[in-house]
């Protein structure tokens, strides 16, 4: 069963501070992994979706990287600003070829503050 | 394009009501999931349809049911509430497999009294 774990679970840096986000997983046998953000109360927001033949996707100010051997992959996000205060999350599906689930991290809360 | 929809955004309801929630993807997306999101569960996925058909279902008692449209459209239904199902219901589209770019529509907030 996959598990997938983030640390921290919450993070306070001041605005214009770069910052690592980290997610790993326990089944290296991953089709992708996706990063998303979430809002307070609000929906899920895709931010990036790494291929598992891949090492690192961009997007802007951030850029995530994926190390499937050790089963790991994290979020960068460069010169943070107050905006960028949300919940992170990182989520792997779940495959067998006919169904498929997203197995989800336990988030990170980060603030960004003034 | 315009993205995933669900209605209504915001719901009260009492023990032993039942509710159903609905969810529209966005066009052209075929596969439908459904998570339920609570501060102590996280976020734990409900079913998967494609096709009218569903092809996946996780841990949840027979009380919470689904389907899909011929448009895609998918609808959730939970019977019998009980205080515990009060949460935060996402649904997510995907063009086909599952596996790609999952767009989260902005949920509905039950609240059961």
């Amino acid at each position: 069963k996959q598990e997938v774990t983030q640390i921290p679970a919450a993070l306070s840096v001041p605005e214009g501070e770069n910052l690592v986000l980290n997610c790993s997983f326990t089944d290296s046998a991953i089709y992708n992994l996706q990063w998303f953000r979430q809002d307070p109360g609000k929906g899920l927001t895709s931010l990036l979706l790494i291929q598992s033949s891949q090492r690192e996707q961009t997007s802007g100010r951030l850029n995530a990287s994926l190390d499937k051997s050790s089963g790991r992959s994290t979020l960068y996000i460069a010169a943070s600003q107050p905006g960028d205060s949300a919940t992170y999350l990182c989520a792997v599906p779940d495959f067998t070829g006919t169904a498929s689930k997203l197995t989800f991290g336990t988030g990170t809360r980060l603030q960004v503050t003034l | 394009k315009a993205g995933v929809t669900q209605t209504p955004r915001y719901l009260i309801k009492t023990r032993g009501q039942q509710v159903t929630l609905s969810c529209s993807p966005i066009s052209g997306h075929r596969s439908v999931s459904w998570y339920q999101q609570t501060p102590g569960q996280g976020l734990q996925f409900l079913f998967e349809y494609f096709s009218e058909t569903q092809r996946n279902k996780g841990n949840f008692p027979g009380r919470f049911s689904g389907r899909q449209f011929s448009n895609s459209r998918s609808e959730m239904n939970v019977s019998t509430l009980e205080l515990g199902d009060s949460a935060l219901y996402l649904c997510a589209s995907s063009l086909a497999k599952g596996i790609e770019t999952q767009y989260f529509g902005p949920g509905t907030r039950l609240l059961v009294l």
